[in-house]
C-alpha cells in the first residue's frame, strides 16, 4: 500500500486559501488520492478524492502532480470552522471491497482570525 | 438524514465484562468497517464487512469480535475487556460493488474507558 507523508501542522488566517501539501511517490496507477478531515471529536468527513486530474467540489480543490507523486488540497476560504486535522490517503482497490483506509498522522490545520 | 448510527456514545466498563458496540447505516451502502482512534493518532482499522455475509480482519483484530448482521448493521463485540482497548470507536459505511472509489462515511463514535 502506498503511503502518504503530510507536515504535522500547519496555519492558515481566516479568508485566506489553505494549501495542504502531500507527498505519496509509491502511489501505484490504480490508487486514489483521498482526502478527509477530522473536527475535534467527530468521526472523520469525506472533502473529496482523485486518480490523475484536478478535482473540485464545494469544499475544496485537489490538485494532483502529472506524475502523481504528491497532491494539494486547497480550502480556498478557509474559516475559524475549518480547523481540523486533515488526512491524505491513498486507497488501496481490492475488488468488490470498496478499499480499506489506511490513515496516518494527518496535518493539524489551525485557522486563525 | 441519519447517515451511521452508533450507540452507545459513552460507556464505561470494567476489566473483564464483555460488550457489543452497535451500528447501523440507512444509506444501502453494501460495506461496512469498524475502526479505532487512541488519542493523538489516525485511525486503524479493526474489522470489516465487504458485503453482507462477510467479515474480515483489518489491521488490528484481536480481542474483537464482529457480526453482520443484516445489511443495516455491523456489531462489534469485546468478549474481555482490557484497559489497552480504551479508544473511541468509529463505524464507517461504502458502497463497494463496482463502484470501489466511493467515500466512507463515518459515525460519531464510541468513547469506550475500560478500567
Amino acid at each position: 500500500d502506498a503511503k502518504t507523508t503530510q507536515p504535522t501542522s500547519m496555519d492558515c488566517a481566516e479568508g485566506r486559501a489553505a494549501n495542504l501539501p502531500c507527498n505519496h511517490s509509491t502511489i501505484s496507477g490504480n490508487e486514489y488520492v483521498y482526502w478527509y478531515r477530522q473536527i475535534h471529536s467527530q468521526g472523520p468527513q469525506y472533502i473529496i478524492h482523485g486518480l490523475k486530474n484536478n478535482e473540485t467540489n464545494e469544499m475544496a480543490s485537489l490538485i494532483i502532480t502529472e506524475d502523481r507523486k504528491s497532491s494539494t488540497l486547497i480550502l480556498p476560504h478557509a474559516t475559524l470552522r475549518d480547523t481540523a486535522v486533515y488526512y491524505c490517503i491513498v486507497r488501496p482497490y481490492i475488488y468488490n471491497q470498496g478499499g480499506k483506509l489506511i490513515f496516518g498522522q494527518g496535518t493539524e490545520l489551525s485557522v486563525k482570525p | 438524514n441519519a447517515g451511521v448510527t452508533q450507540t452507545p456514545k459513552f460507556q464505561v466498563l470494567k476489566t473483564g465484562q464483555s460488550m457489543t458496540l452497535q451500528c447501523a447505516q440507512d444509506m444501502n451502502h453494501n460495506s461496512m468497517y469498524w475502526y479505532r482512534q487512541d488519542p493523538g493518532m489516525g485511525l486503524r482499522l479493526i474489522y470489516y464487512s465487504a458485503s453482507e455475509g462477510t467479515t474480515d480482519k483489518g489491521e488490528v483484530p484481536n480481542g474483537y469480535n464482529v457480526s453482520r448482521l443484516n445489511k443495516r448493521e455491523f456489531s462489534l463485540r469485546l468478549e474481555s475487556a482490557a484497559p489497552s482497548q480504551t479508544s473511541v470507536y468509529f463505524c464507517a459505511s461504502s458502497e463497494a460493488r463496482g463502484q470501489w472509489n466511493q467515500p466512507q462515511h463515518f459515525g460519531d463514535g464510541t468513547r469506550l474507558s475500560i478500567l
